[in-house]
């Protein structure tokens, strides 16, 4: 079956401007889970949802940074006032339910100018 | 912050060699999973171990898990040279959901 897609690819952004990271898990996933990668480091999480709450934020780097899963399937990452340091890959990962094999998309590679 | 932390940094062997990656962590764990990363884009799921196992194998792959040293290690046998690629162990943070990364292992297997 599909695996998790993320959208766009690559996303180059000029500071101070607003970006928005789409993540398709897996059909039937209930968790979803985000994580920002760096260059030479693990990734990081940032934020995971069970169904459509935000379960764990506790991630997320400061308020510039949301994320939301209306209808407990697709999620959007939401950046504003993007930062040089925003740099990253940021990968989204499901898994069928909390505590099971986490399943990672391709990842957004993002700049920021 | 990580708490998994891999060793060696970086590895280089022949094909045919065997692989061996050690991880380590701080706090205790609900289960433990390997991932395989190329060119630094997506993960690829290896192995889930969970706290009451001790091995688990998968073709090629043997995980080990020691609690009581809050270690794991990671077995490549006969390697190949498309099992070159960044090893990265991850912890749950005991509450059973989001993964804590280590820096990775990166492996390099040369014909």
């Amino acid at each position: 079956g599909a695996g998790v897609s993320q959208t766009p690819s690559n996303k180059v952004t000029e500071k101070g401007k607003y970006v928005e990271l789409r993540c398709d898990p897996i059909s039937g996933h209930t968790a979803l889970y985000w994580y920002r990668q760096s260059l030479g480091q693990g990734p990081e999480f940032l934020i995971y949802f069970q169904g459509t709450g935000a379960a764990d934020d506790s991630g997320l780097p400061n308020d510039r940074f949301f994320a939301v899963r209306p209808e407990g399937s697709v999620s959007t990452l939401k950046i504003q006032r993007t930062e040089r340091g925003d740099s990253a890959v940021y990968l989204c990962a499901s898994s069928i339910t909390v505590q099971e094999t986490q399943y990672f998309g391709p990842g957004t590679r993002l700049l920021v100018l | 912050s990580q708490q998994g932390e891999e060793d060696p940094q970086a590895l280089s062997i022949q094909e045919g060699e065997n692989a061996t990656m050690n991880c380590s962590y701080k706090t205790s764990i609900n289960n433990l999973q390997w991932y395989r990363q190329n060119s630094g884009r997506g993960l690829v799921h290896l192995i889930l171990i969970r706290s009451n196992e001790r091995e688990k194998h998968s073709g090629r792959l043997r995980v080990t898990l020691d609690t009581s040293k809050k270690s794991s290690s990671l077995l490549i046998t006969a390697s190949r040279a498309a099992d070159t690629a960044s090893y990265f162990c991850a912890t749950d943070a005991g509450a059973g959901t989001a993964l804590i990364f280590g820096k990775g292992t990166t492996l390099s297997v040369s014909s």
